[in-house]
C-alpha cells in the first residue's frame, strides 16, 4: 500500500536552513505537499509540487523533488523561531489524485 | 486559500455521552470532505471520507456505527462521537477538498479536541 516516511525530529539553530526529507512509494502520485501544523492548531499548506516538476522555490521555502528515488525535501532558509512545528508531508494519490496520504510528521525544533 | 472552521473547538464530556463535531467550508462549496483522528505527537489518520448527499466511506477499522458521519449540506460536514469513552479522546480534523484546473487542494480546519472523562 502507500507508504510515506519522514524522520520524526529536527533540530537547528535560528538562522540555519533546516531541510526536512520525506519518501513516498506511490510512483503514480500527482501532487505532493508540505503542510505544517502548530502546536495545538489544523494544519497549513505551505507548499506543494507537481510530480513532473524537480524544484519549487516560494521565498524562504525551496521544495526538491527526485521522481527516481521517490524522495522530497524541504529547505527553509533562515530558520526562525517561529517555524517550529510539525512538518507534514502528503501525496495526493487515486485516479485523480483526489486521495491524501501523509507522512508522520517531523517536529522541528528552532534553537536560539 | 478557503477557510475551514471547526465547531467547537475543545468539548470535554463524560463517558458515555454524544458529541456532535460541525465542520464547515466558509466561502466555498465542498462536495467531499475528510474526517482525521490525530493521537498524540502522532500523524494523521483518516477515518472517513464524506460525500454530499450520500453515505459516508469509512477506512477499514473505523467503527460507523460509533462515528456517524452528515453530510446534509455543500458547506457542511458532521461527525458524532457516540457513547463516547476515554479512547475516543483524541484531537479531530476535518478537511474540504477543493479541485481546480485538475489539482486537488485539501483545506483544513483548525481541529477539534476531544476529551472524554
Amino acid at each position: 500500500g502507500e507508504d510515506v516516511e519522514q524522520s520524526l525530529f529536527l533540530s537547528v539553530r535560528e538562522g540555519d536552513s533546516s531541510v526536512i526529507n520525506c519518501t513516498y512509494t506511490d510512483s503514480s502520485s500527482t501532487y505532493l505537499y508540505w503542510y505544517k501544523q502548530e502546536p495545538g492548531a489544523g494544519l497549513q499548506l505551505l507548499t506543494y509540487i507537481f510530480s513532473n516538476m524537480d524544484m519549487k522555490q516560494d521565498q524562504r521555502l525551496t521544495v526538491l523533488l527526485n521522481k527516481k528515488d521517490k524522495h522530497l525535501s524541504l529547505r527553509i532558509a533562515d530558520t526562525q523561531t517561529g517555524d517550529s512545528a510539525i512538518y507534514f508531508c502528503a501525496e495526493s494519490i487515486g485516479n485523480y489524485g483526489q486521495n491524501f496520504v501523509f507522512g508522520p510528521g517531523t517536529r522541528l525544533s528552532v534553537l536560539p | 486559500g478557503a477557510v475551514v472552521s471547526q465547531h467547537p473547538s475543545r468539548v470535554i464530556c463524560k463517558s458515555g455521552t454524544s458529541v456532535k463535531i460541525e465542520c464547515r467550508s466558509l466561502d466555498f462549496q465542498a462536495t467531499t470532505m475528510f474526517w482525521y483522528r490525530q493521537f498524540p505527537k502522532q500523524s494523521l489518520m483518516l477515518m472517513a471520507t464524506s460525500n454530499e448527499g450520500s453515505k459516508a466511506t469509512y477506512e477499514q477499522g473505523v467503527e460507523k456505527d460509533k462515528f456517524l458521519i452528515n453530510h446534509a449540506s455543500l458547506t457542511l460536514s458532521t461527525l458524532t462521537v457516540t457513547s463516547a469513552h476515554p479512547e475516543d479522546s483524541s484531537f479531530y480534523i476535518c478537511s474540504a477538498r477543493v479541485t481546480a484546473g485538475g489539482r486537488h487542494e485539501q483545506f483544513f480546519g483548525p481541529g477539534t479536541r476531544l476529551t472524554v472523562l
